[in-house]
């Protein structure tokens, strides 16, 4: 069974600071996906990355897929309250359509 | 711009009812998942069909019920309802192929007493 490992499950930081949320797996992925959930709302993508090494950046938030693309980070530089979300991952394995998904990062940044 | 509909947003049931998750999307999309979110374990999913008239199980399918009629809607149905079906549940859709993004619904909050 293909699992993604997310840490921390929980980050608490005040407006201001850097953070880095992970996601690791010991299998392959040909592609991992990294989404934000707001409350009360279904997850909206923010970045795909497919490339081992792959870095993509979206305004203060980088993204970096594994060199053997079985892990990857989502880092914020000087993180907002708008910040304020659960964040998930989830990987498409080369074996089968369905994607995993890692149990999700709930991050509160306070003003 | 509608994208994933998802009626109702919240249920409440009674243990033994059945009742019908309703998902619908505008966006032409082959593929459609349901998944259910309980706290701290992420999103599993329950059912999948890749076009109309195909469906298969997901990692948690048991006591659900789910068909693929048409390209738009793909209903999601508790045949007899548990507590342990108490979660916040999810459809998807997405285009065919690997790697497309998942687009969501807003969820349907159900609770069985």
């Amino acid at each position: 069974t293909q699992l993604l490992e997310q840490s921390p499950q929980f980050l608490s930081i005040q407006e201001g600071e850097n953070l880095t949320v992970y996601c690791n797996s010991s299998s392959v992925f040909s592609s991992l996906q990294w989404y934000r959930q707001e409350p009360g709302e279904g997850p909206v993508l923010l970045v795909t990355v497919v490339t081992g090494g792959e870095v993509k950046k979206l305004k203060r938030l980088t993204f970096q897929f594994g060199d053997a693309r079985k892990d990857s980070s989502l880092h914020i530089t000087a993180a907002q309250p708008g910040d304020t979300g659960l964040y998930l991952c989830a990987g498409y394995s080369d074996s089968n359509y369905q994607l995993i998904w890692g149990a999700g990062t709930k991050l509160i940044i306070k003003p | 711009n509608a994208g994933v509909t998802q009626t109702p947003k919240f249920q409440v049931l009674k243990t033994g009812q059945s009742m019908t998750l309703q998902c619908a999307q505008d966006m032409n999309h082959e593929y459609m998942s349901w998944y259910r979110q309980d706290p701290g374990m992420g999103l599993r999913l329950i059912h999948y069909s890749v076009g109309a008239g195909i469906t298969d199980q997901g990692e948690v399918p048991n006591g659900y019920n789910v068909s693929r009629s048409t390209t738009e809607d793909f209903p999601l149905r508790l045949l007899s309802a548990a507590p342990s079906q108490t979660s916040v549940y999810f459809c998807a859709s997405s285009s065919s192929g690997h790697g497309q993004p998942q687009h969501f619904g807003d969820g349907t909050r159900l609770s069985i007493l």
